[in-house]
């Protein structure tokens, strides 16, 4: 099984840019979540998905979007870059809300 | 929200050697999660613990959830052992708080 994937591995942006942040899993989990990680912080919740068609923001909602379309795949869409997005992002999954929770590769953003 | 607080921040061990590091959670949970990421970046989930003790390997985890602790033990510690842990606590619906981790060095 290939578990969480994420796409890009690195990207970098210029201000004002659009991106999206590619994730799938292949588990078959019902809750997906998008954190990103700054240097030296433990991970903060962007927004997270309960299952096709329902997400909700997390702690650090501003300047991104979700959907949720599919159970495989939790896209992350950025549409103003701006510098304060260069971070390194995670998505997760889990079968259930509060179960142990698995992460991608990530990937890592520069806004310039 | 509830505060998650790792002791030490940062650990240098001599390969070999023990070593246990500390998660305070400020509230009641629902679970207990410690993860591992290495040089790479990469998180790998090392144990889902509400309560008691599990071992994997040399690695073994305790969560007292009465008291708003977690342990992670190291023994034996190899140089793979270097990264960072995380713990993070799940609380009220779908809320996982992440501590800013333990840095961890195994020089060989």
């Amino acid at each position: 099984n290939a578990g969480v994937t994420q796409t890009p591995k690195f990207r970098i942006l210029k201000i004002g840019q659009s991106m999206t942040l590619q994730c799938a899993q292949d588990m078959n989990h019902n809750y997906m979540y998008w954190y990103r990680q700054d240097p030296g912080m433990g991970l903060k919740l962007i927004y997270y998905s309960v299952g096709a068609g329902i997400t909700d923001k997390g702690e650090v909602p501003n300047g991104y979007n979700v959907s949720r379309s599919t159970t495989e795949d939790f896209p992350l869409r950025l549409e103003l870059a701006a510098p304060s997005q260069t971070s390194v992002y995670f998505c997760a999954s889990s079968q259930q809300g509060n179960e142990k929770l698995f992460f991608g590769s990530g990937t890592q953003l520069s806004v310039l | 929200g509830i505060q998650v607080e790792q002791s030490p921040p940062d650990l240098i061990l001599q390969e070999g050697a023990n070593s246990t590091l500390r998660c305070n959670f400020s509230d009641s949970v629902n679970n207990l999660q410690w993860f591992h990421q290495n040089p790479w970046g990469q998180l790998i989930n090392l144990f889902y613990i509400p309560s008691g003790t599990k071992q994997n390997g040399r690695l073994s985890a305790t969560t007292v959830a009465t008291e708003r602790y977690s342990l992670l033990y190291i023994s034996s510690s190899q140089t793979t052992d270097s990264g960072v842990y995380f713990c993070a606590a799940a609380y009220g619906n779908n809320r996982l708080a992440f501590g800013k981790g333990n840095q961890v060095v195994v020089i060989p």
